[in-house]
């Protein structure tokens, strides 16, 4: 299975933008790159996924790097609700592992008041 | 969109007794997926289902675990014989296609004592 690395926690003030960084060096032709957050006593949910090109969204933006063997999750404004665990998950287009998403331990974002 | 419900939210069993949890996914989306987790940990793949068939089992899922969907509307996991190793947070997921972002219920957290 492809992987990724991702910090195990990290802070941000609340209304300032926070940068979630995931690599993943052997990311393959074929994946795509996921991120999903669960909230606390929630199941994950879907954030935003890409390719390669850099992909906004209403709840966040994906920062892609040219290689693809990292990425970046962008919140723009933080917020008190968006404390929770961000995954960042390598996702092949079609096939077995399309549908079977492997998650790691994720990110563990607090959001400072 | 009424989401993927997930019943019950919480089951407390002794050890050995027998389980089930239900799962009723988007109605729309024909692919199924349930997953366990437990505590400081992400989620991990158990079994998934396309329409009723059952396409897909982690070696997770020993012979005590069964998952139906019959119809290919809900799912229900069955755990026979439970053990308190059992205990976790178990997660159903619907997606209209392999590679559509997964919908998460919010679980169903078995307590086994």
């Amino acid at each position: 299975d492809a992987k990724t690395t991702q910090p195990n926690s990290m802070e941000s003030n609340e209304e300032e933008p926070v940068h979630l960084p995931c690599n993943h060096s052997t990311i393959s032709g074929t994946d795509y790159i996921h991120w999903y957050r669960q909230l606390p006593s929630q199941g994950p949910e879907y954030v935003i996924h890409g390719l390669t090109s850099n992909v906004n969204n209403r709840m966040a933006s994906l920062a892609i790097a040219e290689d693809r063997k990292s990425s970046t999750l962008i919140l723009h404004r933080a917020t008190l609700r968006d404390a929770a665990v961000y995954y960042c998950i390598l996702r092949p287009y079609s096939g077995a592992g399309s549908y079977q998403l492997t998650f790691g331990k994720g990110t563990k974002l607090s959001v400072i008041p | 969109d009424t989401g993927v419900s997930q019943n019950p939210r919480h089951k407390i069993t002794k050890r050995g007794q027998n389980v089930t949890f239900r799962c009723d996914p988007i109605s729309e989306h024909n692919r199924l997926y349930w997953y366990r987790q437990t505590l400081g940990q992400g989620p991990e793949f158990l079994t998934y289902f396309q329409n009723e068939a059952q396409l897909e089992k982690s070696r997770l899922l020993s012979d005590r675990f069964s998952a139906e969907r019959p119809k290919g509307s809900f799912s229900t996991l069955e755990i026979q014989r439970t053990e308190q190793g059992d205990s976790a947070m178990y997660l159903c997921a619907s997606s209209a296609r392999d590679s559509s972002p997964l919908h998460f219920g919010n679980g169903t957290r078995l307590t086994v004592t």
